[in-house]
């Protein structure tokens, strides 16, 4: 599974949107990007994926760039339940591999 | 649906001793299921994946005679902490793997058991 880079820590003022980067310039033709989030001291939280369009759901957008080298996950509008370690995962659906985390990114919504 | 529940949900023991945590998909089958171990402001690491009648495969590094796991059903995954020690101390979080269709398959993640040996 490619390697993702993500930044350590981010600070977003509620309400405003939320934009977490991820950098996965080794990703595959066949491997999804998946975005997870821990809450402190629960177990992580799918959020949403994609393979090379971008993606919306009732959570979230995902934005990936066309060469696939980089995405981008929105939060439209932050709240301070939001505040989490946000994780970028890539890996092949089709395998049914497990997933392996990085080191995320820790989100502080700001009141 | 696609829910994973975890118990016991904290733990604590005393050094030597067993713990068993139990791992069940309550809405679905899951022939794999997977567990990681997360201590303090680190991120997750996986520990095994565990196959529905089959023995667990476990990452480099990861005693199996320490951490035994049992997936006897479809919706139960069980590991254990054999003579468990301070260092083991950690919260651990399983997953179960949701397969749709031939190509397809999600993870849904339990709520984690913080386990604490004295």
């Amino acid at each position: 599974d490619a390697k993702t880079t993500q930044p350590p820590s981010m600070d977003c003022a509620e309400g405003r949107a939320a934009n977490l980067p991820c950098n996965h310039s080794t990703i595959s033709g066949n491997e999804y990007v998946y975005w997870y989030r821990q809450i402190h001291s629960q177990g992580p939280q799918y959020i949403i994926h994609g393979l090379k369009n971008n993606e919306t759901n009732e959570m979230a957008s995902l934005i990936i760039t066309e060469d696939r080298k980089s995405s981008t996950l929105i939060l439209p509008h932050a709240t301070l339940r939001d505040t989490a370690v946000y994780y970028c995962i890539v890996r092949a659906s089709n395998t049914g591999n497990q997933f392996y985390f990085g080191t995320g990114t820790s989100l502080t919504v700001i009141p | 649906g696609a829910v994973v529940s975890q118990h016991p949900s904290w733990v604590i023991c005393k050094s030597g001793t067993s713990v068993k945590i139990e791992c069940r998909s309550l809405d679905f089958q899951a022939t794999t299921m997977f567990w990681y171990r997360q201590f303090p402001k680190q991120s997750l690491m996986l520990m095994a994946t565990s196959n529905e009648g089959s023995k667990a495969t476990y990452e480099q590094g990861v005693e199996k005679d320490k951490f035994l796991i049992n997936h006897a059903s479809l919706t139960l995954s069980t590991l254990t902490v054999t003579s468990a020690h301070p260092e083991d101390s950690s919260f651990y979080i399983c997953s179960a793997r949701l397969q749709r269709g031939r190509s397809y398959n999600e993870q849904f993640f339990g709520p984690g058991t913080r386990l604490t040996v004295l």
